[in-house]
């Protein structure tokens, strides 16, 4: 059973256009992520969040921003998309150490920008 | 930097055989976390056997097991008794003991399992 949830499961919009993606996770983890995957399968990560620190990836484009309400959430906002945005967004969520250092993924939210 | 290498893009097998892939990586950690992951065709990604530095032991969870090498900065998945339902997408990845580490991935394995 999935315990990092991802809404919505698909998008489709038009460029210039600001989406937002959004992500909660039930497994009490304390550090949330963002994965982008391109058409050719390959996984990026775009953003880590612990504890309201951000680290950011520094290929990610400004216009790509993360917000956060609490430990257990962490959405994805697009201020203005471009064709190159088309992909599938993962969200995903683990604990900072310890002995549990397994991180779980959401399902996913196809972005298709036309 | 860490950096993950899987250099087959895709293997078939047969069903009921042993398939084994390959993965490389690179780090400057002396500790750090190895992990492989299954992409089904819905998409969704599955945690499925993870091999700590340290731990000279290969782990091993049900018909997965690993063979780590650590000299050659090698760890490859063995799936035994493979099912159809075993074709995915097969994701080598790395994390470093830093602060909120991300996962790097390597390209992925296709897996197509025959009758």
């Amino acid at each position: 059973e999935t315990a990092v949830f991802q809404t919505p499961n698909y998008h489709v919009t038009q460029v210039g256009n600001e989406v937002s993606f959004n992500c909660k996770q039930t497994l009490g983890h304390d550090t949330m992520y963002w994965y982008k995957q391109d058409s050719k399968k390959l996984l990026k990560i775009m953003f880590s969040y612990n504890n309201k620190q951000l680290i950011v990836n520094e290929t990610v484009p400004r216009r790509f921003s993360p917000q956060s309400s609490d430990k257990a959430h962490l959405n994805l906002r697009i201020k203005s998309v471009e064709p190159e945005d088309s992909a599938v967004y993962l969200c995903a969520s683990s604990y900072t150490g310890g002995r549990n250092t397994e991180v779980f993924f959401g399902k996913g939210t196809r972005l298709t920008v036309v | 930097a860490q950096k993950v290498t899987q250099t087959q893009t895709s293997i078939s097998v047969m069903e009921k055989t042993t398939v084994t892939m390959d993965c490389v990586y690179e780090t400057q950690d002396s500790s750090y976390f190895l992990f492989w992951y299954k992409q089904t065709a819905s998409g969704e990604i599955v945690f499925l056997i993870r091999q700590d530095s340290y731990k000279k032991e290969n782990a091993t969870v049900g018909h997965y097991s690993l063979n780590f090498q650590k000299p050659k900065s090698s760890i490859g998945l063995i799936i035994t008794a493979t099912q159809i339902e075993d074709s995915a997408v097969y994701f080598c990845a790395m994390r470093e003991t830093g602060f909120a580490s991300a996962l790097t991935f390597g390209s992925g394995t296709k897996v197509i399992v025959l009758p």
